[in-house]
């Protein structure tokens, strides 16, 4: 297992357009995390997942947005009808509770809507 | 939301020199941690202090936690170019969900 892989790395779409980002987290880790952030920001939290309920729900998360983890692996973040104030780097973490070894992150997704 | 801010936002040093980077947090916390992030990749984790710790080390990386003043600190020593990243502190409180939550970061830049 190589770690929290994200796809694609990059995208750039037209406002107005959907568009979903998947993440592969570590195969033993049961918890999944999405986050945002914008530059010169920290990592904003979004949502996670315990396996495949999704427990937790930002007020950061408008409707536009969607999180799912349909078979407890891996996860998709969906943002229909995207803005210009979209546009971010899209991360995922993954890790198992009570090991106390912090969060694996994922490369992210950069989104660029123009 | 932030849960707390970490000073200062940007720090520059030689090679070889020490580097100091402060972090203070809101509310009662569970455990404190600290990420590095290279320009434009993801979050790398660095260490772990638990609440009931007062300090910890890492190879170069030493860790304080002061829970009556809400405020650690993480000292880089001997310093390398290699050290170059923006590096983040981010708390886990029962009373947040379990989840990290992240400061704004510190950039630090070593010059050769």
């Amino acid at each position: 297992d190589t770690g929290v892989s994200q796809d694609p790395r990059h995208k750039i779409t037209k406002r107005g357009q959907n568009v979903t980002f998947r993440c592969d987290p570590i195969s033993e880790h049961n918890r999944l995390y999405w986050y945002r952030q914008t530059l010169g920001q920290g990592p904003e939290f979004l949502t996670y997942f315990q396996n495949e309920a999704q427990l937790e729900k930002s007020r950061l998360l408008s409707d536009r947005f969607s999180a799912e983890r349909p078979k407890g692996s891996f996860s998709t973040l969906e943002i229909q009808r995207t803005e210009q104030g979209d546009s971010a780097m899209y991360l995922c973490a993954s890790s198992s509770p009570g090991q106390g070894s912090g969060y694996t992150f994922g490369s992210g997704t950069r989104l660029t809507v123009v | 939301s932030q849960q707390g801010e970490e000073d200062p936002q940007a720090l520059s040093i030689q090679e070889g020199e020490n580097a100091t980077m402060n972090c203070s947090y809101k509310t009662s916390i569970n455990n404190l941690q600290w990420y590095r992030q290279n320009s434009g990749r993801g979050l790398v984790h660095l260490i772990l202090i638990r609440s009931n710790e007062r300090e910890k080390h890492s190879g170069r990386l030493r860790v304080t936690l002061d829970t009556s003043k809400k405020s650690s600190s993480l000292l880089i020593t001997a310093s390398r170019a290699a050290d170059t990243a923006s590096y983040f502190c981010a708390t886990v409180s029962d009373n947040q969900g379990g989840k990290l939550i992240f400061g704004q970061g510190t950039e630090l830049s070593v010059k050769p």
